[in-house]
């Protein structure tokens, strides 16, 4: 299996550019979840989905960030309007969902808002 | 609510020495909790988890923790350091089904 997917792996935008950042789970997990990471915060969750639906969005910023799972072995996570102190760097994650089962981390999306 | 606290920001050690990252954890349960690894521009890896069976527990790349309830802790070691090895570490706790909740990272350092 290859992993968790992100697309793309960096990417740079002005302030008030739509931004949107992708993720495709392993194969056969049913759970996925996107993180930012950043120096002052550290890792956070944003949106948890379960099934394809959003079960956990309590971690989502703002109405500028949306998530959606359309299906499977997908994801996308949207910023828009951007701004610069959204900069960071963005995982994606997936699990079988069960307790004990270890999240899988793909390499992450660096974002940065100029 | 669970947490965890990683006492060191950064760790330095020699090549071929012993390595202790050290995290103690906040939990009103019986918590889950594993070491995850980043590399440099990498996601994160699991290195070991504990849930609740033996309370020492065996990771890969030779790395180890022992869950101590007595002392909430949940402290990394490795017996001796390769310099592959450098990287930042978090510890992190389950604190639902799903919710990980992670330390602030210590980075450890290998000098040659």
């Amino acid at each position: 299996d290859a992993g968790v997917i992100q697309s793309p792996r960096h990417e740079v935008t002005e302030m008030g550019q739509e931004v949107t950042l992708r993720c495709k789970p392993i194969s056969g997990h049913n759970s996925l979840f996107w993180y930012r990471q950043t120096m002052m915060r550290g890792l956070e969750l944003l949106i948890y989905f379960n099934n394809n639906v959003p079960i956990d969005d309590s971690g989502m910023p703002e109405d500028r960030f949306s998530a959606k799972m359309p299906n499977a072995s997908f994801s996308t996570l949207k910023i828009q309007p951007s701004e610069p102190r959204d900069s960071a760097v963005y995982f994606c994650a997936s699990s079988l969902a069960s307790a004990n089962n270890e999240q899988f981390f793909g390499p992450g999306t660096r974002l940065t808002v100029l | 609510a669970q947490s965890v606290t990683q006492l060191d920001s950064h760790v330095s050690v020699s090549e071929g020495t012993p390595v202790l990252l050290r995290c103690n954890y906040s939990s009103s349960y019986s918590p889950s909790l594993f070491w995850y690894v980043q590399h440099p521009n990498k996601g994160l890896q699991l290195l070991l988890k504990y849930t609740s069976a033996a309370t020492l527990v065996k990771g890969i790349n030779g790395f180890e923790a022992e869950f101590k309830k007595s002392e909430t802790s949940f402290h990394l070691t490795k017996p001796s350091a390769h310099m592959s090895d450098a990287a930042e570490y978090f510890c992190v706790v389950k604190d639902s089904s799903y919710k990980l909740i992670f330390g602030s990272g210590t980075r450890l350092l290998v000098r040659p």
